[in-house]
């Protein structure tokens, strides 16, 4: 069984520029999740989709935003890079959503560079 | 607000010797809590989960966590640790929505060396 797919796996961005990342969630999982993690604020909660529907946010700007598909693809897009946005993006699915469900498997992320 | 701790950032230990990682947790009810654990260029792994019952909780790996509601803490221990184990670990937290889903609070995490 093929596990969580992001990509691209890193990409370099300027200031101003905007950019989308994609996952790919393990086959019947229904339930995508985004996280930041960043040295200093370390893992930080972006948001979660379900069927398509975003269920849960966490306390980024609107400049942060995602979607999922009906084949539970997702994407996140973040507008108007700052050079704080560099970081490592990640991607987790799970069968019924939410942590506290059962496992978040988790793919290697996207690592972010705004320069 | 909703906290994890983990008071360690670098732990080193010698190839074979026993392992406790620290984690506490603030919160008012009984969280969900999980280990988690991330090697270099990784994503994340799931070592083990505590959701209720036994508060000894096994994972893979060799690794457990024992659940002290009275310390609100959830420490990860391995008996004899590998070469192999050498990464950062996380603990992270989930409220207890009951049915509902929440967002999983992590710990800024603490990463594990090992001397041969």
């Amino acid at each position: 069984k093929a596990g969580v797919t992001q990509t691209p796996r890193y990409l370099i961005k300027t200031r101003g520029q905007q950019v989308t990342l994609s996952c790919s969630p393990i086959s019947g999982h229904r339930s995508v999740s985004w996280y930041q993690q960043t040295p200093g604020q370390g893992l930080q909660f972006l948001f979660e989709y379900f069927s398509e529907t975003q269920r849960n946010k966490g306390n980024f700007p609107g400049r942060f935003s995602g979607r999922q598909f009906s084949n539970s693809r997702s994407e996140m897009n973040v507008s108007t890079l700052e050079l704080g946005d560099s970081a490592l993006y990640l991607c987790a699915s799970s069968f019924s959503g939410g942590a506290n469900t059962g496992e978040l498997f988790f793919g290697e992320g996207s690592r972010l560079t705004v320069l | 607000a909703q906290s994890v701790t983990q008071p360690d950032i670098h732990i080193t230990v010698s190839e074979g010797a026993s392992l406790e990682l620290r984690c506490n947790y603030s919160y008012g009810a009984t969280p969900y809590l999980f280990w988690y654990v991330q090697s270099p260029g990784q994503g994340l792994q799931l070592l083990l989960k505590y959701f209720s019952g036994d508060t000894l909780v096994q994972g893979i790996k060799g690794f457990e966590a024992e659940f002290k509601r009275s310390q609100s803490s959830f420490n990860l221990r391995k008996p004899s640790v590998h070469w192999s184990d050498a990464a950062e670990y996380f603990c992270a937290v989930v409220l207890n929505y009951g049915g509902s889903q929440g967002n999983l609070i992590f710990g800024k995490g603490t990463k594990l060396s090992v001397k041969p």
